[in-house]
This record gives structure tokens, C-alpha cells and sequence, in this order.
């Protein structure tokens, strides 16, 4: 089975951090995703990579980067975190469009 | 505009009762369509995934079913267990492009 590892289940940073979210993926997949989920708003897009280097905007991107150096590593960046961005934060993994996704277990980032 | 749209919103249910969840989508081309199970706090796990020329698709208590032709599937689920309260969402994917489109999620509760 693909495992899509999140490295922090909790977080809570101060406004203005710089955030790192780091995910791995262990299935050599080509696409990666980062999505924020909030009650009543299901999963939001907000960056994928289709290759190492690659990214792509997704629906909602302002104020996070991301960074792909390795096929397996897709890391988001809060440049400067905001209470706003309080949210649970879900990386996914996926061959290609056909296969789906898999998973991480996400992390609740709680920004004060 | 490709749409995922999901319903009830949230159902309560007697433990031993059956449900049924709905997906309707307006995404085009088609590719497949997911059900995901997700449990509080975890990431979405996928139940079962159903392509075009698939009607039924089974995975233990929980029974997808789909029509192509009216864009809607439909999520069965038997006999509930208290293990079934949950998140469940309704991803479908296009056969161009690399995208998903998430449904907002139907919240589960099965009571005692």
C-alpha cells in the first residue's frame, strides 16, 4: 500500500510564522497535493505538482508556496502564517488522474 | 462548471439501520468517481472507485452505485456500526486535465 506521511499530526504557530508542512510519499507517484479542509467547505486546493520542480496554482493559493527538490517530498509554506489559516491541512499523492488519491493523515495547524 | 454536490449534509442513524448517501456531478469528461471514508481528525481513506462502465461496486457493508447517464452515484451502506460515523466524500476525476473535484461531504453519526 502507498503511505503518504505527514510529519506533524498537531501544530500551533504564532501570527506571522513561517510555517513548513512537510508530506512523503513512498510509491514514486508522479502528482502530489496539498489541500485545506474547514467545516461547511469540504477540500480546497490549494497547490499540486505533477513532477519534481513542477507546481501548479490550485483554487486557493494566496499566501502559501509550496516546494517539490524530490519526487517524494512536497512541502507547503506559510511565508507568514495568519489566524486564517487555522485549518487541517491534507497532502495526497496520486500516479496519475485515473488512479485517485491517497492520503495523509493530515495536520491541524492552529495559528494564535 | 465541474461540480461535485453531495447530500444529506449530515444524517443520524440508529446502529443496525441502513443509509443511503448521494453524489450528483456535473464533471465532464469523466473519468472515475471515488467515495472516500473519513474519520474525525484522519485523512480520507477511499472505499470504493467506480469508472464508466461500472453500475455496482461493492467493498463489505458499503455498496456504490453509479449512473453515467444522470451523473449520480449513490453510497449504500448496511447494517450501520458505530465505526461508520464518519465524513464520507464523493470525488470525482476528469479523463483530461489533472483534476479531482471534491463534494463537500456527507456527516455520518450512527447511534446506539
Amino acid at each position: 500500500d502507498v503511505k503518504v506521511t505527514q510529519s506533524s499530526r498537531y501544530l500551533v504557530k504564532r501570527t506571522g510564522e513561517k510555517v513548513f508542512l512537510e508530506c512523503v510519499q513512498d510509491m514514486d507517484h508522479e502528482n502530489m497535493f496539498w489541500y485545506r479542509q474547514d467545516p461547511g467547505l469540504g477540500l480546497r486546493l490549494i497547490y499540486f505538482s505533477y513532477d519534481v520542480k513542477m507546481k501548479e496554482k490550485g483554487d486557493i493559493p494566496e499566501g502559501y508556496s509550496v516546494s517539490r527538490e524530490k519526487k517524494e517530498r512536497f512541502s507547503l509554506i506559510l511565508e507568514s502564517a495568519s489566524t486564517n489559516q487555522t485549518s487541517m491541512y491534507l497532502c495526497a499523492s496520486s500516479l496519475s488522474t485515473g488512479y485517485g488519491y491517497t492520503f495523509g493523515s493530515g495536520t491541524r495547524l492552529t495559528v494564535v | 462548471k465541474n461540480q461535485v454536490e453531495q447530500s444529506p449534509q449530515s444524517l443520524i442513524i440508529l446502529e443496525g439501520k441502513n443509509c443511503t448517501l448521494q453524489c450528483n456531478y456535473t464533471v465532464s469528461p469523466f473519468s472515475n468517481l471515488r467515495w472516500y471514508k473519513q474519520d474525525t481528525g484522519r485523512g480520507p481513506v477511499s472505499l470504493t472507485i467506480m469508472t464508466f462502465s461500472e453500475n455496482t461496486k461493492s467493498n463489505g457493508r458499503y455498496t456504490a452505485t453509479l449512473d453515467a447517464d444522470t451523473k449520480q452515484s449513490s453510497l449504500h451502506i448496511t447494517a450501520s456500526q458505530l465505526s461508520d460515523s464518519a465524513s464520507y466524500i464523493c470525488v470525482v476525476s476528469a479523463s483530461t486535465g489533472n483534476q479531482f473535484y471534491f463534494g463537500t461531504g456527507t456527516s455520518l453519526t450512527v447511534i446506539p
